[in-house]
C-alpha cells in the first residue's frame, strides 16, 4: 500500500538549519508530483511547496521562499525539504503529501515535528 | 493569495445529525475545491475533491457541492467517527491554500 514516511524533525535554534526526509513506497514515486505541508501547534494547514513528478518545476509559499528548497531522488523514491534560516514561526509538523489527481494532497506521512527555539 | 474562510469555526453536533460547513473563496476557484477531514494526531485525509466528488472508500454521508467562491461539506447521519476537524483547500492557483478548519463536537 501507499506510505509515505517523513524524518528529519528536531530541534533546532533560530537561524539554523534542518533537512528533512520524505521516503515513499507503495507508488511508482516517479509518477507524481510531491508536496509539502505544515501545521503549526493549534493551527490551520499550510501549505509550503511542491515539486513536479520530474523535479522540473517548484513553487513555494511566500513565507518560505528563498529560505526553503525542495528537491528529489527518484532512484531512491525520497523528497526532501532543506530548511534554512529558521525561525520561530516554522515550528510545526511537517507533511509531505502526494499530489493526486485533480490536484488533490491524496496520501499524506505521519508528519515529523520540528521546533525551531532558542 | 486566495483567501479561503470557514465557518462555523467549531460546530457541536449529535450522533445522527446532518451537518453542513461553509467554506468561501476570496475569489472563483472554480471547482478546485477539495474537503479533508483530520482528527488529533493525526494526518488529514482526503474526503471530496473537485468540489462534489467523493474519494473512494469515504462514505456517502459524505457530500460536496458548490463551485467559484462558495462550497459547501454536508455530512449526513453523524456517526462518532465523523468528530474531527474539517479543512477546505482549492488547488486553482499557487500558493494552494486551506481554510482555517471547522472542529465539529460531540454535543
Amino acid at each position: 500500500q501507499v506510505q509515505l514516511v517523513e524524518s528529519g524533525g528536531g530541534v533546532v535554534q533560530p537561524g539554523r538549519s534542518l533537512r528533512l526526509s520524505c521516503a515513499a513506497s507503495g507508488f511508482t514515486f516517479s509518477d507524481y508530483g510531491m508536496h509539502w505541508v505544515r501545521q503549526a501547534p493549534g493551527k490551520g494547514l499550510e501549505w509550503v511547496a511542491i515539486i513536479w513528478y520530474d523535479g522540473t518545476t517548484k513553487y513555494y509559499a511566500d513565507s518560505v521562499k528563498g529560505r526553503f528548497t525542495v528537491s528529489r531522488d527518484n532512484s531512491k523514491n525520497t523528497l526532501h525539504l532543506q530548511m534554512n534560516r529558521l525561525r520561530a514561526e516554522d515550528t510545526a509538523v511537517y507533511y509531505c503529501a502526494r499530489r493526486g489527481s485533480h490536484d488533490t494532497f491524496d496520501c499524506w506521512g505521519q508528519g515529523t515535528l520540528v521546533t525551531v527555539s532558542s | 493569495d486566495i483567501q479561503m474562510t470557514q465557518s462555523p469555526s467549531s460546530l457541536s453536533a449529535s450522533v445522527g445529525d446532518r451537518v453542513t460547513i461553509t467554506c468561501r473563496a476570496s475569489q472563483s476557484v472554480s471547482s478546485y475545491l477539495n474537503w479533508y477531514q483530520q482528527k488529533p494526531g493525526k494526518a488529514p485525509n482526503l474526503l471530496i475533491y473537485g468540489a462534489s466528488s467523493l474519494q473512494s472508500g469515504v462514505p456517502s454521508r459524505f457530500s460536496g457541492s458548490g463551485s467559484g467562491t462558495d462550497f459547501i461539506l454536508t455530512i449526513t447521519t453523524l456517526q462518532p467517527e465523523d468528530f474531527a476537524t474539517y479543512s477546505c483547500q482549492q488547488s486553482y492557483s499557487f500558493p494552494y491554500t486551506f481554510g482555517q478548519g471547522t472542529k465539529l463536537e460531540i454535543k
